[in-house]
């Protein structure tokens, strides 16, 4: 079975430029989360999708960035100019969630340089 | 929200020792997850265990749930068993809450 698919797995960009991750959530899942990893904050939950809807994007840093999920086998996080602080690796994970219970799969994750 | 605690923070072995790695939580949950975070990155699911006690070869984990925590015990470690163990635990809210690791490093 294909597990979470990230895409790229490696993005260097400079300071102002669009960055787009993508991620394919396990077929199947009905929740989608999207956290940031780095050394000094850890895992951070960024936001997450219930069946495709947003349900808490408190995480999300600013208005910089933005997640769409247009239906239950793709979701995209962007980051709008993106900055250098932004650096981090991102990943999706995916999980089947039925009264609150439902193990949580990660994928590879996309690791964000910004210059 | 939800508290996650893991101890130690940090733990050195020689290769063929046993360790036990902890967490404790602040409420009462409905899923808790290790993982284990190889030197490559990758976020590995390890055991799936809201209570009770499960194996998976030199691996084992018990969670107490009325007690709030959890323990995975790691037998005859290798050099492959080196990186950061996650604890990461759901209680109401949907989202997993997770601790903020143990590293383990173990010598050949």
């Amino acid at each position: 079975d294909a597990g979470v698919i990230q895409s790229p797995r490696h993005e260097v960009t400079e300071m102002g430029q669009e960055v787009t991750l993508r991620c394919k959530p396990i077929s199947g899942h009905n929740s989608l989360f999207w956290y940031r990893q780095t050394m000094m904050r850890g895992l951070e939950l960024l936001i997450y999708f219930n069946n495709n809807v947003p349900i808490d994007d408190s995480g999300m840093p600013e208005d910089r960035f933005s997640a769409k999920m247009p239906n239950a086998s793709f979701s995209t996080l962007k980051i709008q100019p993106s900055e250098p602080r932004d650096s981090a690796v991102y990943f999706c994970a995916s999980s089947r969630i039925a009264r609150n219970t439902g193990e949580l799969f990660f994928g590879e994750g996309s690791r964000l340089t910004v210059l | 929200g939800i508290q996650v605690e893991q101890s130690p923070p940090d733990l050195i072995l020689q290769e063929g020792a046993n360790s036990t790695l902890r967490c404790n939580f602040s409420d009462s949950v409905n899923n808790l997850q290790w993982f284990h975070q190889n030197p490559w990155g990758q976020l590995i699911n390890l055991f799936y265990i809201p209570s009770g006690t499960k194996q998976n070869g030199r691996l084992s984990a018990t969670t107490v749930a009325t007690e709030r925590y959890s323990l995975l015990y790691i037998s005859s470690s290798q050099t492959t068993d080196s990186g950061v163990y996650f604890c990461a635990v759901r209680g109401s809210a949907r989202q997993l809450t997770f601790g903020s690791g143990t590293q383990l490093t173990v010598l050949p």
